[in-house]
């Protein structure tokens, strides 16, 4: 899995709760990407980052924030989990090629469920 | 949004036999990538192609795009049982900063 991990792997939660997913790294890439999978849509981008610190807004990024403050981890916050949210999430990584960042890789998903 | 559209949504084979799968795009490209994800894993990367490529090969794996019709095709020669999972097509537009968009998937078994 390209040395990705994503923490927890499994999570139940309550409506109104915050929760954090974590992705770490261990291959220095530059770019990070969080997308959630659900069935009938595919992945959808949430949020990507470009560096630590820089972060940028994907398709479906309402009701989530992120934090990245070191190369190898990258943060996905729910402020409020809403029933809405129960997904699968999956990190990704990709280093930078001359004309940007290109094959991706995977992390093993995070399931989230949301009463 | 979605970009890509893989057809047909499932497909089920028999071992032995090849198995195409094709994407359908919106907008002009840089590449285009195909991924597999099996049941309850993450999506592991295949195969790129370029928008100036219009075949490409790996393996088991020929990969064709037509950027005149926005499209391309998977195909898997002489299928295995452990080919069985979902096999999804991914573009990066240009303009799009190197964000993939990917689409749905098609659902592929292989019956041994």
């Amino acid at each position: 899995d390209a040395g990705i991990t994503q923490s927890p792997r499994h999570k139940v939660t309550e409506t109104g709760t915050p929760v954090t997913l974590r992705c770490h790294q261990t291959e220095n890439h530059r770019y990070m990407y969080w997308y959630r999978q659900d069935p009938g849509h595919g992945l959808r981008l949430i949020h990507y980052s470009y560096g630590v610190k820089d972060t940028d807004k994907g398709e479906v990024s309402d009701g989530y924030s992120v934090s990245r403050s070191k190369t190898e981890d990258f943060l996905l916050t729910l402020e409020s989990a809403t029933s809405s949210q129960t997904s699968v999430y999956f990190c990704a990584i990709s280093g930078s090629r001359a004309g940007g960042p290109e094959t991706q890789y995977f992390g093993p998903g995070t399931r989230l469920l949301v009463l | 949004s979605q970009q890509g559209e893989e057809d047909p949504q499932a497909l089920s084979i028999q071992e032995g036999e090849n198995a195409t799968m094709n994407c359908s795009y919106k907008t002009s490209i840089n590449n285009l990538q195909w991924y597999r994800q099996n049941s309850g894993r993450g999506l592991v990367h295949l195969i790129l192609i370029r928008s100036n490529e219009r075949e490409k090969h790996s393996g088991r794996l020929r990969v064709t795009l037509d950027t005149s019709k926005k499209s391309s095709s998977l195909l898997i020669t002489a299928s295995r049982a452990a080919d069985t999972a979902s096999y999804f097509c991914a573009t990066d537009a240009r303009g799009s900063q190197g964000n993939l968009i990917f689409g749905k998937g098609t659902k592929l078994s292989v019956k041994p």
